[in-house]
């Protein structure tokens, strides 16, 4: 398997403010990691797909603007959730795809973010 | 378009008992299947995975099983513990096994009483 570390675990924060999640691998180095958005009692919802060193792909209705992804380095992709709202509030998971096997993902723990 | 879907939202059984959480997808070009486990406030946890050439493949106490027919794919949990106790996703590779990409079902809920 994988070791991916999501920070932090869980965030409250003020409606317009900005909000980052960072995501890290642990034992290797991750080319591919995914964003997902999970609201309650619902299914994983990809929001765009991570690559170290270019832009991130985002899926259809997932604006790219308010939810900045970076990729910078072969260990760390970064959520930024800016000028949070209400409804953005959700539960944030990311993945990596696995070393070896590249169809499994490898998920962190999540982040639980509420915007008062 | 595609789609995966479970066929019942919650499942509850008796501590000891056999589990089957079902699923059914909908692109028949898939070729590469995921169960996951999720509790409650954590990430997904890989349990088991299936490739579209095989009709079954087994882990400790859990099995899969692909329908490539009907296409159906079930998670079975042999004597059922209340640690299983958690949201149960299928997730298949569809048209996009190129990008490494997902799509998740809708998710069952196993209970496990005691």
């Amino acid at each position: 398997g994988a070791v991916v570390s999501q920070h932090p675990s869980w965030v409250i924060c003020k409606s317009g403010t900005s909000v980052k999640i960072e995501c890290r691998s642990l034992d290797f180095q991750a080319t591919t990691m995914f964003w997902y958005r999970q609201f309650p009692k619902q299914s994983l919802m990809l929001m765009a797909t991570s690559n170290e060193g270019s832009k991130a792909t985002y899926e259809q209705g997932v604006e790219k603007d308010k939810f900045l992804i970076n990729h910078a380095s072969l260990t760390l992709s970064t959520l930024t959730v800016t000028s949070a709202h209400p409804e953005d509030s959700s539960f944030y998971i990311c993945s990596l795809q696995g070393q070896l096997a590249k169809n499994i993902q490898y998920f962190g723990a999540g982040t639980r973010l509420s915007v008062l | 378009g595609e789609s995966v879907g479970l066929h019942l939202p919650t499942l509850s059984v008796q501590e000891g008992d056999n589990s089957i959480i079902n699923c059914a997808y909908s692109n028949s070009a898939s070729d590469y299947f995921i169960w996951y486990k999720q509790e409650s406030g954590k990430g997904p946890q890989f349990i088991i995975d299936i490739r579209s050439n095989m009709d079954k493949r087994q882990g400790q106490r859990v099995t899969v099983l692909l329908n490539k027919t009907v296409k159906h794919l079930s998670l079975q949990i042999a004597a059922t513990q209340p640690g299983d106790s958690a949201v149960y996703f299928c997730a298949e590779n569809g048209l996009t096994s190129n990008t490494g990409k997902l799509i998740f079902g809708q998710g069952t809920t196993l209970q496990v009483k005691p």
